[in-house]
């Protein structure tokens, strides 16, 4: 089975950078997905981590650390438009993906 | 636009029916997921099915059921519906279920009443 932990609730001021944490106990880990989710639409795909260290894809930044079962995901230069559920999620083997219940981010002006 | 294409949209039934979603995979993905996702909670995993079988299985429940067909089409099928079954049913494909990208539809609404 797994086990992932995210905050449930973060508040960012518009401009900054915020990092969210993802923890998480599983075995036969594979690889961590970080999706992003606005109210009432579907997860979008920001990025797949498999092996250790950070991978930068424009604003957003994502680390794992394997033996630490960690993760987390960077924003930088907040926008209003960032505000939106951030979904944690880890593969086991090569089969099902189990995501956390989300870290909701508010962005305040 | 993920290529995923849900029906219906939204749906409205009363306690005790019996509804069916459908869910067409993007063009050449072989692996079909599905998820629930209740007001403001997170998404849980029900099952996954890869080129028509059935790979894993989450916390689906007995009156729920599944299944791919061989255009890679899937549905889930919901019976004896009970109030807290009201939530977001999302599809998702990949290409091999292993650890691909996911991309998820726009989901499909259902309120029972």
């Amino acid at each position: 089975g797994q086990n992932i932990d995210q905050p449930t609730e973060m508040t960012a001021t518009e401009g900054a950078i915020v990092q969210i944490n993802c923890t998480y106990q599983t075995s036969g880990f594979n690889g961590l997905f970080w999706y992003q989710q606005h109210a009432g639409e579907a997860p979008t795909f920001l990025s797949y981590n498999v092996l250790d260290g950070l991978e930068e894809k424009g604003r957003f930044s994502s680390f794992l650390s394997r033996s630490k079962g960690y993760s987390y995901l960077l924003l930088k230069e907040l926008q209003m438009k960032d505000s939106a559920s951030y979904l944690c999620a880890v593969t086991e083997g090569y089969q099902k993906v189990t995501f956390g219940t989300g870290t909701k981010l508010q962005v305040i002006p | 636009d993920s290529g995923v294409t849900q029906t219906p949209k939204h749906l409205i039934t009363a306690t005790g029916q019996r509804v069916t979603l459908r869910c067409s995979p993007r063009s050449g993905d072989l692996s079909v997921y599905w998820y629930q996702q209740s007001l403001d909670q997170g998404l849980q995993f029900l099952i996954q099915y890869y080129n028509g079988e059935e790979r894993a299985k989450g916390n689906i429940l007995e009156r729920f059921s599944a299944q791919q067909f061989p255009d890679l089409h899937s549905e889930l099928n919901l019976s004896s519906l009970e109030l807290g079954d009201s939530a977001l049913y999302f599809c998702a494909s990949s290409v091999t279920g292993g650890g691909d990208t996911i991309y998820f539809g726009e989901g499909s609404w259902l309120t029972v009443v």
